[in-house]
C-alpha cells in the first residue's frame, strides 16, 4: 500500500548531487512528520534522516531532509559509490492508522 | 549499541502460521518512550509495515493484516514476536523487527533495525 511516491531512480557522477522527491497528502506527510532510509543491496534497511530534517549521529551532512506542504526531498550532495543503494520515505498516514513507506527509489552512482 | 536479531522458521506451509520472535539487547527494552515493530519487504519490493507493540504488552496492528495478526512481549527476556496466522505465497518475505520513536502514539520514525529474516510460504 505504497501512498507515498518517489521516483524509480536517479544517478549522477561521483561528486555530483542528487535529490530523491516523496509525494504524499494531507493525510500523512501534510501533517506527520517524514523519515528516510538507505538500503543497501543485500542488507536491512539504515535510518538516516528523522522529523523531515534531523540527522541522527553518525550520518554525514552530505544527506539532508526537507519538508514542504505533502512533499519530501532527500538530498544527497558528493555523491560517492557507496551511496549506490535503494531510498524509502516513511510517514504515519492518520487516514489509513498505519505508517506507510514510499515506493523506493534506486540510486545508481555513474 | 542497541542490537535487534529476528529468529524463527523460514519456511512455512500454506494456511499455517508464521511465527517470528525479535530478541532485543544493548538499550532498555522497558521504557515508554519506544515502541516495538516488525516491518516485511515482499520479493523484489518496498517496505510494508505490519504493526508495534509496547512493552506494557498494548499493540497495534496495520489495518490490512489485522485480522490475521497478533504480535506479543516477553520482558523478562527482552524479546517480542509476531504471529500471523493462514498464511499464502502472498506473504512470502523479509521480515525485520525494529525499535521505533513515537510522537504520542503515532510512529515517528524507526532507528534500530535487525538484519531481516526471509520466511517462505511453500508446500
Amino acid at each position: 500500500q505504497s501512498v507515498l511516491t518517489q521516483p524509480p531512480s536517479v544517478s549522477a557522477a561521483p561528486g555530483q548531487k542528487v535529490t530523491i522527491s516523496c509525494s504524499g497528502s494531507s493525510s500523512n506527510i501534510g501533517n506527520n512528520y517524514v523519515s528516510w532510509y538507505q538500503q543497501l543491496p543485500g542488507t536491512a534497511p539504515k535510518f538516516l534522516i528523522y522529523e523531515n530534517n534531523k540527522r541522527p549521529s553518525g550520518i554525514p551532512d552530505r544527506f539532508s531532509g526537507s519538508k514542504s506542504g505533502t512533499s519530501a526531498t532527500l538530498g544527497i550532495t558528493g555523491l560517492q559509490p557507496g551511496d549506490e543503494a535503494d531510498y524509502y520515505c516513511g510517514s504515519w498516514d492518520g487516514s489509513l492508522s498505519a505508517f506507510v513507506f514510499g515506493t523506493g527509489t534506486k540510486v545508481t552512482v555513474l | 549499541q542497541v542490537q535487534l536479531q529476528e529468529s524463527g522458521p523460514g519456511l512455512v506451509k500454506p494456511s499455517q502460521t508464521l511465527s517470528l520472535t525479535c530478541s532485543v539487547s544493548g538499550g532498555s527494552f522497558s521504557s515508554d518512550a519506544y515502541q516495538w515493530t516488525w516491518i516485511r519487504q515482499l520479493p523484489g519490493k518496498g517496505l510494508e509495515w505490519i504493526g508495534y507493540i509496547y512493552y506494557s504488552g498494548i499493540s497495534y496492528y496495520s489495518p490490512s493484516l489485522k485480522s490475521r495478526l497478533t504480535i506479543s512481549v516477553d520482558t523478562s527476556k527482552n524479546q517480542f514476536s509476531l504471529k500471523l496466522t493462514s498464511v499464502t505465497a502472498a506473504d512470502t518475505a523479509v521480515y525485520y523487527c525494529a525499535r521505533v520513536r513515537h510522537r504520542g502514539v503515532t510512529p515517528s520514525y524507526f532507528d534500530y533495525w535487525g538484519q531481516g529474516t526471509l520466511v517462505t510460504v511453500s508446500s
